[in-house]
């Protein structure tokens, strides 16, 4: 099983400002199979990312993502008030794996 | 527009089952998968298993395997997960999610994300 490693735990940082998250796998992944999500508090994920790089439906393109065999990354240029949540990555190869997740909170 | 809408919460006994609907709506059914992923309270997402509606494949993951089954009904596009022998830590919401397929030389393939999402589902499971 592909284990997804997230860094890190928590990320204070107020709006305006850039955010970098990084998704590390335990071995390679195939970038059209790596993908990220959003989740805010009492609410359903929220799929903002897939194959590594691109956008969902509806996501703002200040949401971007890259990467590729082990080491992944979102940014988020800008951060916007509805922003602060917690993300996650998730990947698929024989199965599904999520990583632990990235809190993004309000500094 | 798709939506999958969940059954409510249920409170479950210590080596009890539960099992949970999710109907779609607003798309072909038969044309995607459906995977479901719980939360335990406070926690990460963990990914349960996957169902293709278009052929009925499932792939379990394997800490539930033999106590988890996924199934669909192509008739009214509903998806279920039942899980068996529930424990203290089964308590969790669920959620089923739209898994997209991409047709590979005849054959549909999960394309690896999940685009749609339930409201989820408290079960609790508690003496």
């Amino acid at each position: 099983e592909i284990v997804l490693t997230q860094s890190p735990g928590t990320l204070s940082l107020s709006p305006g400002e850039r955010a970098t998250l990084s998704c590390r796998a335990s071995q390679s992944v195939s970038s059209s199979y790596l993908a990220w999500y959003q989740q805010k508090p009492g609410q359903a994920p929220r799929l903002l990312i897939y194959g590594a790089s691109s956008r969902a439906t509806g996501i703002p393109d200040r949401f971007s993502g890259s990467g590729s065999g082990t080491d992944f990354t979102l940014t988020i240029n800008r951060l916007e008030p509805e922003d602060f949540a917690v993300y996650y990555c998730q990947q698929y190869g024989s199965s599904w794996t999520f990583g632990q997740g990235t809190k993004v909170e309000i500094k | 527009q798709v939506q999958l809408v969940q059954s409510g919460a249920e409170v479950k006994k210590p080596g009890a089952s539960v099992r949970v609907s999710c109907k779609a709506s607003g798309y072909t059914f038969t044309s995607y998968g459906i995977s479901w992923v719980r939360q335990a309270p406070g926690q990460g997402l963990e990914w349960m298993g996957w169902i293709s509606a278009y052929n009925g494949n499932t792939n379990y993951a394997q800490k539930l395997q033999g106590r988890v089954t996924m199934t669909t009904d192509t008739s009214t596009s509903t998806a279920y997960m039942e899980l068996r022998s529930l424990r203290s830590d089964d308590t969790a919401v669920y959620y089923c999610a739209r898994a997209p397929l991409l047709l590979v030389r005849g054959d549909f393939r999960p394309m690896g994300y999940f685009d749609y999402w339930g409201q989820g589902t408290l079960v609790t499971v508690s003496s």
